[in-house]
């Protein structure tokens, strides 16, 4: 499984772009990243997942590096509801869909 | 939009006793999932279940462990004769299809005393 390295922490603004950055650089080359946050008090929510090329749906969007090595999650304008811990996994997509969790980033807003 | 129910949302047992923790998955999904959190630790993955058998199972998921789907919407995990440590938070996923992404519940929190 790829290790990966996440912020402890970041802050940011009410209404700010947000970017949240992951390093996996043992990453294989058919390991899907994933990206899931959990909100106080509530299960882990998906958020977005990509291969190689960069992601946008309505939560989120995905910019994956060239060599697959890091990726950011990026939410366009945060809001309270986003205060969250972002949870960045490398992991194949198969029938056995094994998420292996670190500790994540708890990301902070600030009103 | 449909989501993973889980009952109770907190369980108080007494070491040694028998509970089992419950969940609805969402209704056309055909893979099921049972992780916990410790407080204060990482999410672990316990168990995938997909066609009524185990796929998937980690090293936490001993023999006083077991899930089941008794009929066409829950998903159980009973756990025979609990432990101090077994107090955790517990959570249920579900994912439509291999490689979808997985819908969690807000999950049962299970304290041992």
């Amino acid at each position: 499984d790829a290790k990966t390295t996440q912020p402890n922490s970041m802050e940011s603004n009410e209404e700010e772009p947000v970017h949240l950055p992951c390093n996996h650089s043992t990453i294989s080359g058919t390991d899907y990243i994933h990206w899931y946050r959990q909100l106080p008090s509530q299960g882990p929510e998906y958020v977005i997942h990509g291969l190689t090329s960069n992601v946008n749906n309505r939560m989120a969007s995905l910019a994956i590096a060239e060599d697959r090595k890091s990726s950011t999650l990026i939410l366009h304008r945060a809001t309270l509801r986003d205060a969250a811990v972002y949870y960045c996994i490398p992991t194949l997509m198969d029938s056995n869909y094994q998420l292996i969790w670190g500790a994540g980033t708890k990301l902070i807003i600030k009103p | 939009e449909p989501e993973v129910t889980q009952t109770p949302s907190h369980q108080v047992t007494q070491m040694g006793q028998e509970v089992i923790l419950r969940c609805v998955p969402i209704s056309n999904h055909l893979y099921f999932y049972w992780y916990r959190q410790i407080l204060g630790q990482k999410v672990e993955f316990l168990v995938s279940f997909y066609n009524n058998e185990i796929s998937e199972k980690s090293e936490i998921f001993d023999d006083q462990f077991s899930v089941e789907r008794p009929d066409g919407s829950n998903f159980t995990l009973k756990i025979r004769s609990t432990k101090l440590e077994d107090s955790a938070m517990y959570f249920c996923a579900s994912s439509q299809a291999s490689g979808s992404p997985l819908h969690f519940g807000n999950g049962t929190r299970l304290t041992v005393t």
